[in-house]
C-alpha cells in the first residue's frame, strides 16, 4: 500500500524538552511538508520541502527543525522554543513535475505539552 | 499573497437533505483549488481539485464543486448528505506549481437523523 505514515499518534511531551515526529512515504514523491493545526485556524506551514538535502521555512518555522537525508523521510523536531507546541501536526508529500500533481496527507500526530 | 475564506465555521443539516459548503478565493489570475475533508483526529482525504477546464468538479462521495470566477467561488455540494459525511472540511489554493497552499479555516459539518 503506498501512502504516507506518522508516528506516533499521540505524544506527550514536558516543558523544555524537544520532540521528534516522524513522517515517512512510499510515495515517491520528491515534495514534503509540515502543517500545524490548531482549531479554528485551519492548517498553517512550518517547513517544507522539494528534494533531498533542501529545505525551506514556511510561514511559522520558528521554534521548529527539520531534516530531509532520504527521499521518503521527512522528520520535524520541536524545540523547546516553541512557545505554545501544542497542536495536530500534519505531514504531506506531493510528487514534482506536474502543474496538477496534488499534496497527500499522512493521519496526523497530536502533541501535548504537559 | 492568496488567501482562500470558508465563512460557515459551522454548518448542520438533516440526512438525506442538501448541502453547499461556500469557499471564496483571493488571488488575481486563476488559482488551482481544492476541497478536502477531515474526520476526527485523522488526516485530510481529497475530495475534489480543480485546474482548468470544465468549472464543475466531480469528486468522489457524491461531491461535486463548481468554480466560478465572476464570485472568487469554488463552493462544495452534495445532492443528499449521509450521516457519515459528518466532519470538517477545507477548502485550499495553490498558486501555479509552487508550494504556497493555502487553507481556509474549515467549516464544520454535523448531519442530523
Amino acid at each position: 500500500d503506498g501512502g504516507i505514515t506518522q508516528s506516533p499518534k499521540y505524544l506527550f511531551r514536558k516543558e523544555g524538552q524537544n520532540v521528534t515526529l516522524s513522517c515517512e512515504q512510499n510515495l515517491n514523491h520528491d515534495a514534503m511538508y509540515w502543517y500545524r493545526q490548531d482549531p479554528g485556524q485551519g492548517l498553517r506551514l512550518i517547513y517544507y520541502s522539494q528534494i533531498v538535502n533542501d529545505f525551506q521555512k514556511g510561514d511559522i518555522a520558528e521554534g521548529y527543525s527539520v531534516s530531509r537525508e532520504k527521499k521518503e523521510s521527512f522528520p520535524l523536531t520541536v524545540t523547546s522554543a516553541q512557545k505554545n507546541p501544542t497542536a495536530f501536526y500534519l505531514c504531506a508529500s506531493r510528487g514534482r513535475g506536474s502543474r496538477t500533481d496534488t499534496q497527500y496527507f499522512g493521519p496526523g500526530t497530536r502533541l501535548t505539552v504537559l | 499573497a492568496q488567501s482562500v475564506t470558508q465563512p460557515d465555521i459551522h454548518i448542520t443539516v438533516s440526512e438525506g437533505a442538501s448541502l453547499e459548503l461556500r469557499c471564496n478565493y483571493s488571488y488575481g489570475a486563476t488559482p488551482y483549488l481544492f476541497w478536502y475533508v477531515q474526520s476526527p483526529g485523522q488526516g485530510l482525504q481529497l475530495l475534489l481539485k480543480y485546474f482548468s477546464g470544465d468549472t464543475l468538479v466531480q469528486g468522489i462521495k457524491g461531491f461535486e464543486a463548481e468554480f466560478k470566477r465572476s464570485q472568487s467561488s469554488f463552493n462544495l455540494r452534495k445532492p443528499s448528505v449521509h450521516w457519515s459525511d459528518a466532519a470538517e472540511y477545507f477548502c485550499a489554493t495553490r498558486r501555479g506549481n509552487n508550494n504556497d497552499m493555502r487553507f481556509g479555516a474549515g467549516t464544520r459539518l454535523t448531519v442530523k437523523p
